[in-house]
């Protein structure tokens, strides 16, 4: 299997639930991403991983929790969420941001469609 | 800081139509640029992309040009097919990646 790939495609949680969004990579990079893509909005970056280290968070509430335990794999641990984190939400990967200069493209998951009711 | 602005759609031809969809952008030394498509229902996908000024980057029949002396990347297609049919995000990186809005184009038969 080649490609960034994310389970489940969709998603349909109550606010009291906890669950996860799963992203894997084959593409032999080291930076990982999550974006949330809302209708009308444009695309909001969420967190970057690099080599398995959190190096940016984009001010997200603490009702996403993202984990990174090695360079192909990004979860996104949702719990409590509110009707309005419904989105689409896409995983990305790319070469190393630091060694590339951060001129590489980023490579893109189909993403989790999540609903909260 | 860097952004990108692109033209706001949505955007709707007849088949075989030319298509220009204007981005520009504002950076800091030497952005890579890019365009990705978003087809119903997926992620995005890298449509074509542009490392230094005067490249031009192309794929599928579309084609854009990175034009420093304008600050612009913008996107052309001699001529649309229904299944050009999608949503289109120009988008620069520079250390981080920054995207437009996106534009809707629809193609009708």
């Amino acid at each position: 299997e080649t490609g960034v790939t994310q389970t489940p495609r969709h998603l349909v949680m109550g606010m009291t639930n906890k669950k996860s969004l799963k992203c894997e990579q084959h593409l032999g990079h080291n930076a990982m991403y999550w974006y949330k893509q809302s209708a009308k909005k444009p695309l909001e970056l969420m967190f970057v991983y690099n080599f398995k280290e959190q190096t940016e968070n984009n001010s997200v509430p603490s009702r996403f929790s993202p984990e990174c335990p090695n360079s192909s794999h990004l979860f996104l641990h949702l719990h409590t969420l509110q009707p309005e984190d419904s989105a689409l939400y896409l995983c990305a990967s790319s070469r190393n941001q630091e060694t590339s200069g951060g001129l590489y493209e980023q490579f893109f998951g189909p993403g989790t469609r999540l609903t909260v009711l | 800081g860097n952004s990108v602005t692109q033209m706001e759609g949505p955007v709707t031809l007849s088949e075989e139509a030319f298509l220009t969809i204007n981005c520009t952008y504002t950076a800091t030394g030497y952005p890579s640029l890019f365009w990705y498509v978003q087809y119903p229902g997926e992620g995005l996908q890298l449509l074509l992309k542009a490392t230094k000024a005067d490249d031009k980057g192309s794929n599928k029949g579309f084609e854009a040009t990175y034009r420093k002396e304008t600050t612009s990347f913008h996107l052309e297609k001699g001529s649309v097919q229904v299944s050009d049919s999608a949503v289109y995000f120009c988008a620069l990186r520079n250390n981080d990646m920054r995207f437009g809005a996106g534009t809707r184009l629809t193609i009708k038969p």
